[in-house]
């Protein structure tokens, strides 16, 4: 059964800063990761879709990574600002379901 | 209205009401979710449905019943819910059941059972 962990739980760091979110996954058989964002109490908004055959995606200050075979992706946010504020997850697409990490709560204080 | 699309966005109910979240997607896909979330809980897939078939229910009680009538619409019913029921109830959809290219989401719709 895949499991999805994502570390830290909450982060909380100054505007300006370089962060890294942390996703880890149990079973390598996946055919994508996706990153989203979810503000409080709203849906969820895609950010970048890893496919399996790929290394990395980058999106404006958003570059996100995957080693398949560690189990492992981050999501690297550059020069981060208040309104980057929100909830992060990581999703893993294997045997035709999406399976979700707990999310990162991250707060970027002006 | 583009997307994916979700009313009502937030739904009162007692335990012996009978209610229907909608979902509505722009987007041309074949396949749509419903997920669960639950305060501090992973998202968790409720059901999907492919070109309008039922084809996974991930062992979810009877009282919530889906009903998806086109491959734009997707139904929800919601009958002698529990308290624990309450939560943020998400929409999504995809191309196909395995699309390389993701889901996408609705805003949801918050429930609180009375």
């Amino acid at each position: 059964k895949q499991e999805v962990t994502q570390i830290p739980a909450a982060l909380s760091v100054p505007e300006g800063e370089n962060l890294v979110l942390n996703c880890s996954f149990t079973d390598s058989a996946i055919y994508n990761l996706q990153w989203f964002r979810q503000d409080p109490g709203k849906g969820l908004t895609s950010l970048l879709l890893i496919q399996s055959s790929q290394r990395e995606q980058t999106s404006g200050r958003l570059n996100a990574s995957l080693d398949k075979s560690s189990g492992r992706s981050t999501l690297y946010i550059a020069a981060s600002q208040p309104g980057d504020s929100a909830t992060y997850l990581c999703a893993v697409h294997g045997s035709e379901k999406l399976v979700f990490g707990k999310g990162t709560k991250l707060t970027v204080n002006p | 209205e583009t997307g994916v699309t979700q009313t009502p966005r937030h739904l009162v109910m007692g335990m012996t009401n009978k209610k229907s979240l909608k979902c509505e997607q722009h987007l041309g896909h074949n396949a749509m979710y419903w997920y669960k979330q639950s305060a501090k809980k992973p998202l968790e897939l409720m059901f999907v449905y492919s070109l309008e078939e039922r084809v996974e229910n991930n062992s979810v009680p009877s009282r919530f019943s889906p009903e998806c009538p086109n491959s734009s619409h997707l139904f929800l019913h919601l009958h002698t819910l529990q308290p624990e029921d309450s939560a943020l109830y998400l929409c999504a959809s995809s191309q196909e059941r395995d699309s390389a290219l993701g889901q996408f989401f609705g805003p949801g719709t918050r429930l609180t059972v009375l």
